[in-house]
């Protein structure tokens, strides 16, 4: 079936503005994650979720990040008050059941803030 | 803290000359340790995961092995298609073994 996809593939911000990040998953996939990437970095992780259920966010920045995953199927990550230092690329993963189990990634949405 | 560094940064091939990448990693219990390949503006693509040493997968021109503290990505006769950056990540046994920490990757250039 289809892939992790995330929407919008682009996002421009003004400084002060806030921004969702939207990301479907695998169908059936039960574990959700999302990772920040900073140019030439390595994707870090942000938050995870199993079902509906957040169990470690452990990763994300500060308070004015937050992500939901109401039903246990789409995600969203919020970002408030954007800054500068928020300019990356922001990746959804899933996995089948475990959250051991290999996560597939999403294709990533680039977050530019003025 | 779980820690991965890939060397090199960058690497410039010629199309078939070998060569490996490497990956060196310390994690408190290795959930497994797993590569990605990265095209410029994609998300990461799923490779192969190693569990525990002595292991090896391959697939196609691309073979990784797995030692008690790295692993190698070996790439036989590589195309100029093989181009990617590549990243390594391990998962850990503790914390639930729910997040995977990445190196910084390799970029791996293979011209004709």
């Amino acid at each position: 079936g289809a892939g992790v996809s995330q929407s919008p593939r682009y996002k421009v911000a003004k400084r002060g503005q806030d921004v969702a990040l939207r990301c479907d998953p695998i169908s059936g996939h039960v574990s959700l994650f999302w990772y920040q990437q900073a140019l030439g970095q390595g994707p870090e992780f942000l938050t995870y979720f199993q079902n509906e259920a957040q169990l470690d966010k452990s990763g994300l920045p500060s308070d004015r990040f937050f992500a939901e995953r109401p039903e246990g199927s789409v995600s969203t990550l919020k970002i408030q008050r954007t800054q500068q230092e928020d300019s990356a690329v922001y990746l959804c993963a899933s996995s089948l059941v475990l959250s051991t189990d290999t996560q597939y990634f999403g294709p990533g949405t680039r977050l530019t803030v003025l | 803290e779980d820690q991965v560094t890939q060397s090199p940064e960058a690497l410039r091939l010629q199309e078939g000359e070998s060569s490996s990448l490497n990956c060196s990693y310390t994690v408190s219990g290795l959930r497994g340790l797993f590569w990605y390949r990265q095209d410029p503006g994609k998300g990461p693509e799923f490779l192969f995961t190693l569990y525990s040493a002595g292991e090896e997968k391959e697939k196609e021109r691309l073979k990784a092995t797995l030692t008690k503290k790295e692993s190698f990505l070996h790439i036989t006769a590589p195309k100029p298609e093989d181009s990617a950056t590549y990243l390594c990540a391990v998962g850990a046994l503790t914390g639930g073994g729910n997040k995977l920490t990445f190196g910084t990757g390799t970029q791996l250039k293979v011209e004709l």
